[in-house]
């Protein structure tokens, strides 16, 4: 199974700051990797997909980047919605698996 | 609108069985296929397996393998996890996704339901 490693697990930041995840893959993935958003008590939503294609709807501070086993979720400047629980998931193969999840929490 | 809506909240006791409905609807159901994701209590997302709503052919996380049983209804464009011999370890939140058709690679989870929680308690 492709295991993907987020870091870090947990950040402290400041409305307007820039903030960057990163998620490493145990093995090549090519860009098949999708950034979610969950918050308390709801389901996960689509941010990004293809490593790097904005999903219809959500704001343009979100980024991501990366092929192959790196990849980041970059947000340049964090509004206060953002805080949340963002985790990776690769969808090269099966097991469809996830990283573990970054709590971004306010400062 | 495009939207999966779930069956509601069960409680059931250790060794027993829980049935979860996923209902599709604003799409061809037999164009896509359904994945089935957990979580635990404070805990992330799990992966429990994949449904092609065309001709049901199925993927299990091997941890489940055994217990778990994912089925479509094209009919009523529903989806179904059954998971049985329960403990409490099950206790989750159990979400459906839209995933591929076939066992190819993806870009996402486009559409979630919005949960089922289920408690195992004796």
């Amino acid at each position: 199974d492709i295991q993907l490693t987020q870091s870090p697990s947990f950040l402290s930041a400041s409305v307007g700051d820039r903030v960057t995840i990163t998620c490493r893959a145990s093995q090549g993935i090519s860009s098949y990797l999708a950034w979610y958003q969950q918050k308390p008590g709801k389901a996960p939503k689509l941010l990004i997909y293809a490593a790097s294609t904005l999903q219809s709807g959500v704001p343009s501070r979100f980024s991501g980047t990366g092929s192959g086993t790196e990849f980041t979720l970059t947000i340049s400047s964090l509004q206060p919605e953002d805080f949340a629980t963002y985790y990776c998931q690769q969808l090269n193969n099966y097991p469809r698996t996830f990283g573990q999840g970054t709590k971004v929490e306010i400062k | 609108q495009v939207q999966l809506v779930q069956s509601g909240a069960e409680v059931k006791k250790p060794g027993a069985s829980v049935k979860v409905s996923c209902k599709a609807s604003g799409y061809s159901f037999t164009t896509y296929g359904i994945s089935w994701v957990r979580q635990a209590p404070g805990q992330g997302l799990e992966w429990m397996g994949w449904i092609s709503a065309y001709n049901g052919n199925t993927k299990y996380a091997q941890k489940l393998q055994g217990r778990v049983t994912m089925t479509t209804d094209t009919s009523t464009s529903t989806a179904y996890m059954e998971l049985r011999s329960l403990r409490s370890d099950d206790t989750a939140v159990y979400y459906c996704a839209r995933d591929v058709l076939t066992m190819i690679p993806a870009m996402a989870f486009d559409i979630w339901g919005q949960g089922t929680m289920v408690t195992v308690s004796s």
